[in-house]
């Protein structure tokens, strides 16, 4: 995988709004995938997950959204709120491998008052 | 509700010195990893560890890095020789199953390392 560096895709919301988060993934044979939040200094916090033979799961304000043919995921996260704020990363499964997961470069999500 | 903790929070060591970063997994967690990321950049795998051995693997866990159960509790890494490049965050994660049957892995907190 290719390095970040230091500079995340950042997405900047106003508090009450939805926001939506992609990621592209790499593995067709991946068929399971996460979304983890990751406040600063903190550890990543399972948000959401989806398996491959689904294309929407919902949980309590977030969706996640699959689509294989394109190899793209989803967070769609309503009513942002302010401890919303944080980086978010998707995550697959490294397929047929027993549990390595990939994750992706992360975006930071900042919830404007 | 159960959570991964580990211990220390922060690691401050002399390169070429050996450090143990520890971690108590979920209890009824059966499989365990550790991943590491390093400052702004993306979480990497390490290890995964399931009945006693390493179930696989990465790159970066070369002959310097070793991982222990030594009780029905703790999960160890070890690092032999440290260098400057493992400065890093270390997390520790454990799930139920693994994730080709799509079993959540639930993080710690981690361990900030700093190499001197």
């Amino acid at each position: 995988g290719e390095s970040v560096g230091l500079h995340l895709p950042t997405l900047s919301v106003q508090e009450g709004d939805n926001s939506i988060i992609n990621c592209a993934y790499s593995n067709s044979a991946s068929d399971y995938f996460i979304w983890y939040k990751q406040e600063s200094g903190k550890g990543p916090q399972f948000i959401i997950d989806i398996r491959s033979n689904m294309d929407k799961r919902q949980g309590q304000r977030v969706t996640v959204l699959l689509n294989k043919t394109v190899k793209h995921l989803s967070l769609q996260i309503a009513a942002t709120q302010p401890g919303d704020s944080a980086v978010y990363f998707c995550a697959e499964n490294d397929g047929g491998s027993q549990g390595n997961l990939i994750f992706g470069k992360g975006t930071k999500l900042s919830v404007k008052p | 509700e159960p959570e991964v903790t580990q211990t220390p929070s922060h690691q401050v060591t002399q390169m070429g010195q050996e450090v143990i970063l520890r971690c108590v997994p979920i209890s009824n967690h059966l499989y365990f990893y550790w991943y590491r990321q390093i400052l702004g950049q993306k979480v990497e795998f390490l290890v995964s560890f399931y009945n006693n051995e390493i179930s696989e693997k990465s790159e970066i866990f070369d002959d310097q890095f070793s991982v222990e159960r030594p009780d029905g509790s703790n999960f160890t890494l070890k690092i032999r020789s440290t260098k400057l490049e493992d400065s890093a965050m270390y997390f520790c994660a454990s799930s139920a199953g693994w994730a080709g049957v799509q079993d959540t892995q639930y993080f710690g907190p981690g361990t900030r390392l700093t190499v001197l």
